[in-house]
């Protein structure tokens, strides 16, 4: 069974980091292309940003309103994807959940965490 | 940057009956990129449908989709109560912006 765990959630003051993180499990971690999608309370989805695959090169790409603020990474060794997030915002408040990117599948998303909620405020 | 609007933002229905949620692009794009998912309250959000008409593993066949160009739509056939919830469309495009969700269509019990 494909499950994604998300942690690291909170409340952090605008200026300050996180570092979220997604356990992985069911699945071959290694290959999959991975997705930070963000929600704001009572909103509607934003893509945040992706990492490919290393074999397929290990790239990231990120939603304007973040790039340069938030780093996606991954560890292969224990499974786990990151999302540091520094310089955080009060218009980053939003539940963070990490997705399975199916290529094949012409990129949806196949597999959802449960999120984890993010609240910046002084 | 494709620009994915939905409509009706609010559909009221009974169960039994057919709903259609209409999802439309700002500029055309391959129908291969295309997917809808269902949220409900306190949920993350589940993939349907992809590649604008195949349904995801374990979607039931009262789901379908349909459209190529600017104009997709999502089809349940027969409501059932369990869904009553927000849906979602969603576009893979180029960087910067790969992906683009539409801004939702609620589905309410009328």
């Amino acid at each position: 069974e494909v499950q994604l765990v998300e942690s690291g959630g909170g409340l952090v003051k605008p200026g300050g980091s996180l570092r979220l993180s997604c356990a992985a499990s069911g699945f071959t971690f290694t290959n999959a292309w991975m997705n930070w999608v963000r929600q704001a309370p009572g909103k509607g989805l934003e893509w945040v940003g992706r990492i490919i695959s290393k074999t397929d090169g290990g790239t990231t790409d990120y939603a304007a309103p973040v790039k340069g603020r938030f780093t996606v990474s991954r560890d292969d060794s224990t499974n786990t994807l990151y999302l540091q997030m520094n310089s955080l915002k009060t218009e980053d408040t939003a539940v963070y959940y990490c997705t399975t990117d199916r290529p094949a599948w012409g990129y949806a998303g196949d597999y959802w965490g449960q999120g984890t909620l993010v609240t910046v405020s002084s | 940057e494709i620009v994915l609007t939905q409509s009706p933002g609010t559909l009221s229905l009974s169960p039994g009956e057919r709903a259609t949620l209409s999802c439309r692009a700002s500029q055309s794009f391959s129908s291969s990129y295309l997917a809808w998912y269902q949220q409900k309250p306190g949920q993350a959000p589940r993939l349907l449908i992809y590649g604008a008409s195949s349904r995801a593993s374990g979607i039931p066949d009262r789901f379908s989709g349909s459209g190529s160009g600017t104009d997709f739509t999502l089809t349940i056939s027969r409501l059932e109560p369990e869904d009553f919830a927000v849906y979602y469309c969603q576009q893979y495009g180029s960087s910067p912006r790969l992906y683009t969700f539409g801004q939702g269509t609620k589905l309410e019990i009328k």
